[in-house]
């Protein structure tokens, strides 16, 4: 099925250790966004990616790395886990910047 | 900045009720606005939108209309169902900005 599809679906991480989500979409969509959903604070923009080889940070980076790595993928790596890390995260496209968003099914991560 | 205000949820209803949750946004200029759905375990979903003052946005007996005199975007049905379970979420997007910014969620739970 056409869309975006992320890995992994679930995950629990030591503090310290590293890890990379990944995200790819089929949808030739432009634009890619890494979000994270906390409860009561609903999706913060983490960072996000305009066009192939460009990336810029969010609302709250600190902690990530992003790599665009082609049109299709773009992944977010924690390279020092954190409890305060603790989220579901959500990768999304879209085919310009100011449209609808396509998302994920989401990564639920757990830091301990 | 620009900012998304919602009804704390979760809004309790028996079927058939009429529904209403209420987003009400701070924003320069004319932004477009925005509701997506999120079902249990899933990533969210584009269930409706308006681009200018005074537009109806529509989708599946969900509407919501952009007022831009009070700032507001409310969502709302005649008669849901207890397919319509799931976390509703208000969105706004500057023209010119890099991405959505989302409401905290109102969570609907709808009973038999």
């Amino acid at each position: 099925n056409a869309g975006v599809t992320q890995t992994p679906k679930f995950q629990v991480l030591k503090t310290g250790q590293s890890m990379t989500l990944q995200c790819a979409q089929d949808m030739n969509h432009n634009s890619m966004y890494w979000y994270r959903q906390d409860p009561g604070m609903g999706l913060r923009l983490i960072y996000y990616s305009a066009s192939e080889g460009t990336t810029d940070k969010g609302e709250v980076p600190n902690g990530y790395n992003v790599s665009r790595l082609n049109k299709r993928e773009f992944s977010l790596r924690l390279e020092s886990a954190a409890p305060s890390q603790t989220s579901v995260y959500f990768c999304a496209s879209g085919r310009q910047q100011d449209e609808k968003l396509l998302f994920g099914s989401g990564t639920q991560l757990s830091v301990l | 900045g620009d900012s998304v205000t919602q009804m704390e949820g979760p809004v309790t209803l028996s079927e058939e009720a009429f529904l209403t949750i209420n987003c009400t946004y701070t924003a320069t200029g004319y932004p477009s606005l925005f509701w997506y759905v999120q079902y249990p375990g899933e990533g969210l979903q584009l269930l409706l939108k308006a681009t200018k003052a005074d537009d109806k946005g529509s989708n599946k007996g969900f509407e919501a209309t952009y007022r831009k005199e009070t700032t507001s975007f409310h969502l709302e049905k005649g008669s849901v169902q207890v397919s319509d379970s799931a976390v509703y979420f208000c969105a706004l997007n500057q023209a010119g900005r890099r991405a959505l910014t989302f409401g905290s969620g109102t969570r609907l739970q709808v009973q038999p």
